[in-house]
């Protein structure tokens, strides 16, 4: 069970916004402002999307948008499209100097 | 263009060890901490090991310390995973990745290879 937690399904429609969160704890999330998310697609490796809680690297769409309240980070993708459909991760630091990972989100678009 | 190879996965026996092997390009090697995250089966991803940019550092998630250690050849650009006394519950896609810092505490990765495959069956 992971530290970080993750609703399991979300779901939209072409168009429409979601927004996916991610809660932890103050030794991780609230605590630091290293707080990233991942897309994966069946069968691939993971891709970044998000980094330092709202930065996205260069080639990501700015559909992605990222941000963080307290213990829980939240990631929103507007103007839903169904390539977007996957799973979505977040991670983040933690005050032991390891890594967490949430559980996982599996994003349907309808 | 950043690329990660990772090697050494396949079909092992309970009780076997497994060394894994992660080669970096496209980076200067030696200022990256290096990640293993690992993926089993249908179910979602676990961070398992950072190694610093120099080696000074490593770190393990609860779940492998004392059965997995992670190393480094900075002269090979090529980080290791080794595991030993493997179970069928290891069965998973290894994956390495690039720490965005220099690993000497975990910042989440960028960078991801497409993985290997392990699989822990009698």
């Amino acid at each position: 069970q992971s530290a970080l937690s993750q609703p399991a399904s979300v779901s939209g429609s072409p168009g429409q916004s979601i927004t996916i969160s991610c809660t932890g704890t103050s030794g991780d999330i609230g605590n630091f402002g290293y707080v990233s998310w991942y897309q994966q697609h069946p069968g691939r490796a993971p891709k970044l999307i998000i980094y330092d809680v709202h930065n996205r690297p260069s080639g990501v769409s700015n559909r992605f948008s990222g941000s963080k309240s307290g213990n829980t980070a939240s990631l929103t993708i507007s103007g839903l499209q169904a390539e977007d459909e996957g799973d979505y991760y977040c991670s983040a630091q933690t005050t032991t100097s390891t890594l967490e990972i949430g559980g996982g989100t599996k994003l349907t678009v309808l | 263009q950043v690329q990660l190879v990772e090697s050494g996965g396949g079909v092992v026996q309970p009780g076997r060890s497994l060394r894994l092997s992660c080669t970096l390009s496209g980076l200067t090697f030696t200022d990256s901490g290096m990640h293993w995250v690992r993926q089993s089966p249908g179910k979602g991803l676990e961070w398992v090991a950072l190694i610093s940019h120099d080696g000074t550092k490593r770190y393990y998630a609860d779940s492998v310390k004392g059965r997995f250690t992670i190393s480094r050849d900075n002269s090979k650009n090529t980080v290791f995973l080794q595991i030993n006394s493997l179970r069928a519950d290891d069965t998973a896609m290894f994956y390495c990745a690039t720490d965005r810092g220099g690993g000497l505490s975990a910042v989440p990765p960028d960078n991801w290879g497409q993985g290997t495959l392990v699989t822990v069956s009698s």
